[in-house]
């Protein structure tokens, strides 16, 4: 079966760097793009990256955009997302999904993994 | 940016009564529109996606309508493990969430 399993998460002073990784199994890895959703707590879901397939497009929402970086590695069946000059506002819970179609929906999820921002 | 607008907020809702969300956009994103829900602690799962198919394992009492801008989301009835934050998303440019409904037990 499709799992998605984040790792990598913690606590982080503001300016800090950190990066997640996510261990995609069950799936052909290769053949999909995948993403990362962001949650604030108690708040809304919040699209952070996706990468391409072949890792020729990536995009990033307008809060993260200089900041963070995706990557992946296929033969490692890995998605990356480094994030650079970390704010209290990154303050989240961070989802890996795989998206179901080029710039699609989201089929599949990861348990997400908790990234605080603070001093 | 499209922006999403779910209402209401809130529905307080007794097991086995229909429910109705509301998701609208701020403009046009064809039916490109997909359906979460999440429970407390857990990961958001699919539901629906392109407007009204039912992704894999989600039984038949939910069903999604509409397209353009308006988009209905509906739970027959309402069983026990339904209920949650139910997010609208739309794909059609880029990708943007709704803010959500909470679904309560009454």
């Amino acid at each position: 079966q499709v799992q998605l399993v984040e790792s990598g998460g913690g606590l982080v002073k503001p300016g800090g760097s950190l990066r997640l990784s996510c261990a995609a199994s069950g799936f052909i890895f290769s053949d999909y793009y995948v993403s990362w959703v962001r949650q604030a707590p108690g708040k809304g879901l919040e699209w952070v990256s996706y990468i391409s397939d072949t890792s020729t497009r990536t995009n990033y929402a307008d809060s993260v955009r200089g900041r963070f970086t995706i990557s992946r590695d296929n033969a490692q069946n890995s998605l990356y997302l480094q994030m650079n000059s970390l704010r209290a506002d990154d303050t989240a819970v961070y989802y890996c999904a795989r998206v179901a179609a080029p710039l699609g929906f989201n089929d599949y999820w990861g348990q997400g993994i908790l990234v605080t921002v603070s001093s | 940016e499209i922006v999403m607008t779910q209402s209401p907020a809130t529905l307080s809702v007794s097991p086995g009564e229909r429910v109705t969300l509301s998701c609208r956009a701020s403009q046009s994103v064809s039916s490109k529109l997909a359906w979460y829900r999440q429970k407390p602690g857990q990961a958001p799962r699919l539901l629906i996606y392109g407007a009204s198919t039912r992704a894999t394992g989600i039984p038949a009492r939910f069903s999604g309508s509409g397209s353009e801008t308006e988009f209905t989301l509906t739970i027959s009835s309402l069983q026990p493990e339904d209920f949650g934050v139910y997010y609208c998303q739309q794909y059609n440019i880029w990708l943007t969430f709704g803010g959500g409904t909470k679904v309560e037990i009454k």
